[in-house]
C-alpha cells in the first residue's frame, strides 16, 4: 500500500548539469502533478500529466524544463543546464483515474534539489 | 482568477490551547478547498477538504474547518493543540472552472506549539 514515491530524496548538481527527478504514483492512480516549492513559499503548480499525455503545463518554465509520464515506468521531471535558481523542493502528487477537481491529490515526500 | 491568502505566516500556541489558522480565498467558481499539513522534510498530508457539501468539515487529528461563503473564508481550527501538531499548514483552492490539475496554494502558516 505504498504512497507516492519520489527519488532521489536529495539531489546535488553543478551548474550546467542535468537533473532527473522521478515519481511513481500511488497504485491505481494515472494522474500525476508536479509542484515546486521555493524557500519560505507555498507550492507552485508546474505540470499535470496523464499516462503518455501532458494535460496542463501552464506552470512549467518555457525553457530547460520538461516532463513525461510514459506508459510504463515513473513520471520524470527533467531540468537541463541547471542554474542556482532551480534549487528548490520538487513535489509530485497523484490522483485516481477519472478524478474531478474535488478529488484530493496525494503527495510524495519530495526531492530536494541543490545546485552548486 | 483564483487565489488563497493565509493571513498569518507564523502562529504560536501553548499545548492544550485552541488553534486557529486563517485562510481567505478568491474564486470565480464554486471552489473546492483543502488544508494540507507539511512536517519538516516531508511531503504534504491532506487534513480535510470542502467540496460543496457540509460547510463544517471535520478532518484528521481533531482538525476542522468551516466554509463561510459570505466571508470567503476557510479557517482551520482545533480545540486543543498537541506538540505533534507543530508543522506548516497550507490552505489550497482548486477551481472547478479551471484546469483539473491546478491547485493554488497559500504561502503557508508555521504552527509552533509550546509545552
Amino acid at each position: 500500500n505504498a504512497g507516492v514515491m519520489q527519488n532521489p530524496r536529495h539531489l546535488v548538481r553543478r551548474r550546467g548539469q542535468e537533473a532527473r527527478l522521478r515519481c511513481s504514483p500511488m497504485k491505481g492512480h494515472s494522474h500525476v502533478y508536479w509542484y515546486r516549492q521555493l524557500p519560505e513559499e507555498g507550492l507552485k503548480f508546474m505540470v499535470y500529466l496523464q499516462k503518455e499525455n501532458i494535460i496542463d503545463e501552464s506552470g512549467m518554465p518555457k525553457e530547460r524544463f520538461s516532463a513525461e509520464f510514459p506508459k510504463e515506468g515513473p513520471s520524470i521531471l527533467r531540468i537541463q543546464q541547471v542554474v542556482r535558481g532551480d534549487s528548490a523542493a520538487y513535489f509530485c502528487a497523484s490522483s485516481p483515474t477519472g478524478t474531478g477537481t474535488n478529488q484530493p491529490q496525494h503527495f510524495g515526500d519530495g526531492t530536494r534539489l541543490s545546485i552548486l | 482568477a483564483q487565489s488563497v491568502t493565509q493571513l498569518d505566516s507564523h502562529v504560536s500556541v501553548s499545548e492544550g490551547t485552541p488553534v486557529l489558522l486563517r485562510c481567505n480565498y478568491s474564486s470565480s467558481y464554486s471552489p473546492s478547498l483543502f488544508w494540507y499539513v507539511q512536517h519538516p522534510n516531508k511531503g504534504l498530508q491532506l487534513l480535510l477538504k470542502y467540496t460543496s457539501a457540509a460547510t463544517l468539515v471535520k478532518g484528521i487529528n481533531g482538525f476542522e474547518a468551516e466554509f463561510k461563503k459570505s466571508e470567503t473564508s476557510f479557517h482551520l481550527t482545533k480545540p486543543s493543540a498537541h506538540m505533534s501538531d507543530a508543522a506548516e499548514y497550507f490552505c489550497v483552492v482548486s477551481d472547478q472552472g479551471g484546469s483539473q490539475g491546478n491547485l493554488i496554494f497559500g504561502k503557508g502558516t508555521k504552527l509552533s506549539v509550546k509545552p
